[in-house]
């Protein structure tokens, strides 16, 4: 049984540049989640995706922007990449109406 | 706004050793905690899952216990061994389909 899948695992991106990050959520499960977690840091919650629809977000830019698919997966875009993006990006995923939230490996972003 | 601390930040323990790890909450109102260990630059493996009608959960050697009223959960580890090297976080839901609220999380070396 297919955990949370994330793509790349790496990526290198310049100031300015624009990024998209893809997510598989766990089998069964139809609800993904976003987070930032800097180095040291706990994860902080970027949003939530479920039915095709943006149901929560915590304090970031519009710059982040997200997507969810037919098929439950997840794209995280974000815009006009700052130094500070730099981070491990998780995603999560879960049963919408309950359970556990199960997560992924992560991408490192480094912004240079 | 729901808050979550963690002591101790770091703990370096002998092999063997019975530990116990900290979590408190500012908001009584919760749904459900979450223990989660993450190895480094890794994404995060769940341990135990609390629903806020319960009081403990047990899995191996790993006991979680929950106190509601008083805003604190505790995260038990019996005989620990150098692979329970990790960083342990706690998360907190407010709701069955809402964000997760993470602490810091406590950096646990288990030495040979």
């Amino acid at each position: 049984d297919a955990g949370v899948t994330q793509s790349p695992t790496h990526l290198i991106k310049t100031r300015g540049q624009q990024v998209t990050l893809r997510c598989s959520p766990k089998s069964g499960h139809d609800t993904v989640s976003w987070y930032q977690q800097a180095l040291g840091q706990g994860p902080q919650f970027i949003f939530q995706y479920y039915e095709e629809e943006e149901r929560q977000r915590g304090n970031f830019p519009d710059r982040f922007s997200g997507h969810q698919f037919p098929n439950y997966s997840s794209e995280l875009n974000v815009n006009a990449l700052l130094l500070g993006d730099s981070a491990l990006y998780l995603c999560a995923s879960r049963l919408w109406g309950g359970g556990g939230y199960t997560f992924g490996s992560g991408t490192r972003l480094t912004v240079v | 706004k729901q808050e979550v601390t963690q002591i101790p930040a770091a703990l370096s323990v002998p092999e063997g050793e019975n530990l116990v790890l900290n979590c408190s909450f500012t908001d009584s109102a919760i749904y459900n905690l979450q223990w989660f260990r993450q190895d480094p630059g890794k994404g995060l493996t769940s341990l135990l899952l609390i629903q806020s009608s319960q009081r403990e959960q047990t899995s191996g050697r790993l006991n979680a216990s929950l106190d509601k009223s008083s805003g604190r959960s505790t995260l038990y580890i019996a005989a620990s061994q150098p692979g329970d090297s990790a960083t342990y976080l706690c998360a907190v839901s407010l709701s069955s389909g809402s964000r997760l609220t993470f602490g810091e999380g406590t950096q646990l070396t288990v030495n040979p």
